[in-house]
């Protein structure tokens, strides 16, 4: 069985970087898109973007200047950075495996992210 | 501001059918596929329906999706009370070069 847990600082300085790790279990990194979705709070789903097991990536493009994606295989593990963080970026943080750009078959129980000072 | 469309709220009684409606456009609905996600909040959110029809394992058949142009719908039958949660459509958009969500529907069982 496939699972996904995110993991990373609960509160973030505005102006700063977000970073969080999406550790994986119970499945190959081969030829799936490894996501991040957002939700602040008492707002829907907002997708962040992907980076394809090759390398590739793809990001919103309200987001695309600050936001990076990468993978590491060796640790089975993926991860976010967001620059410039502000209160707006204030959510919970979701990471999920894509067969394709939104066809997002698995996700972790999202983690929650504070931007304040 | 969503990209996709969908009514805020619905609610039936168990046992009852609901429709829940998504709208979208040329660039999005109406050339790729249309997702749902059931989303318990705190939770993770669970793939309900892949492109536009298909039920992963493990979904129940009480549960059915359908497109037509730009449009698509989630129709839940024999309603329980465990549906109560929300409910996001999805899709590929071709001219953001991005996924979009629905706004999502909070569905209520009187």
């Amino acid at each position: 069985q496939v699972q996904l847990q995110e993991s990373g600082p609960g509160l973030a300085k505005p102006s700063e970087t977000l970073s969080l790790t999406c550790s994986v279990s119970g499945g190959s990194f081969s030829s799936y898109y490894w996501s991040w979705i957002r939700q602040p709070p008492g707002k829907g789903l907002v997708w962040i973007g992907y980076m394809y097991y090759s390398g590739s990536t793809n990001y919103n493009p309200s987001l695309k200047s600050r936001v990076t994606i990468s993978v590491d295989t060796s640790k089975n593990q993926f991860s976010l950075k967001l620059s410039s963080v502000t209160a707006a970026d204030t959510a919970v943080y979701y990471c999920a495996r894509g067969n394709s750009g939104i066809y997002l078959d698995y996700w972790g129980q999202g983690t929650l992210v504070t931007v304040s000072s | 501001q969503s990209v996709l469309t969908q009514p805020p709220s619905a609610s039936g009684t168990p046992g009852q059918r609901v429709t829940i409606s998504c709208s979208g456009s040329s660039s999005n609905i109406g050339s790729n596929y249309v997702y749902w996600y059931q989303h318990l909040p705190g939770t993770a959110p669970k793939l309900l329906i892949y492109r536009n029809d298909q039920r992963p394992s493990g979904v129940p058949d009480r549960f059915s999706g359908s497109k037509s142009g730009t449009s698509a719908s989630l129709a839940i039958s024999g309603l329980r009370s465990e549906d109560e949660t929300d409910y996001y459509c999805a899709a590929w958009d071709d001219s953001l070069n991005g996924a979009v969500f629905g706004g999502g529907t909070k569905l209520t069982v009187l």
